[in-house]
């Protein structure tokens, strides 16, 4: 089954030691999105890829950055995590953007630990 | 930068119709309704979707109001699989701008024996 994939499920780290989180997709959508949800809070986008086109949120903090190498590949890269960043974070894809309707599919995502 | 308002929490008993409202007042006339629900620790999952006509899938249905102005989910028979977090979310589309998704803080829907 086509699929959005994120490794690992669970990933501790130390305060301050970066850490990479990594999604997959096997779906061949063009974009896709990072998003940060803190516990009992609704998902919050940091950024996305347009292909190879970076896009960021005006809030998101230079902490977090993001690589994608390809079109099958997207890394999170958190350069100095502290204790705010321990949240669940969410990989999506969605085939286009524009005008018309695009749904997004959503990985499992990934939960940081930050000792 | 949330565009819609949900009530925190609703119960239902299973079996039974949940029926979930969402206000979008401030909705522009190309920006979808997607709705997604979210089962504890786990990714959203999509549900439904409309532009401003009603819409039914083997899901759930999608009732827009006339003005857009508000929706409602109905999932016509609930079952305890179905306790998760809802969001309504209004796609925004601005111009040429990306397909950006704002997530209002959903109701959790707990369905009950």
């Amino acid at each position: 089954d086509a699929m959005v994939i994120q490794n690992p499920r669970y990933q501790v780290t130390q305060f301050g030691k970066p850490v990479t989180l990594s999604c997959s997709q096997t779906l061949n959508h063009n974009v896709m999105y990072w998003y940060q949800q803190k516990s009992s809070q609704a998902p919050k986008l940091l950024f996305h890829y347009y292909d190879k086109d970076f896009n960021n949120e005006a809030d998101t903090p230079d902490n977090f950055q993001s690589r994608r190498p390809n079109t099958s590949f997207c890394f999170l890269d958190i350069r100095s995590p502290g204790l705010g960043d321990a949240a669940m974070y969410l990989c999506a894809t969605s085939r286009d953007r524009g005008l018309v309707q695009e749904t997004q599919y959503f990985g499992p995502g990934t939960r940081l630990l930050v000792l | 930068d949330a565009k819609t308002t949900q009530p925190p929490s609703m119960d239902c008993a299973e079996g039974r119709a949940a029926n979930l409202p969402c206000n979008h007042s401030t909705i522009s006339g190309n920006e979808y309704v997607y709705w997604y629900r979210q089962i504890h620790s786990q990714g959203p999952q999509y549900i439904i979707h409309g532009l401003k006509n009603n819409e039914t899938n083997e899901m759930a249905s999608l009732i827009i109001t006339e003005d857009r102005k508000s929706s409602t989910l109905i999932l016509p028979h609930a079952t305890l699989r179905d306790t998760a977090v809802y969001y309504c979310i209004v796609r925004v589309v601005r111009g040429w701008d990306f397909n950006k998704f704002y997530f209002g803080s959903g109701t959790k829907l707990n369905v009950k024996p």
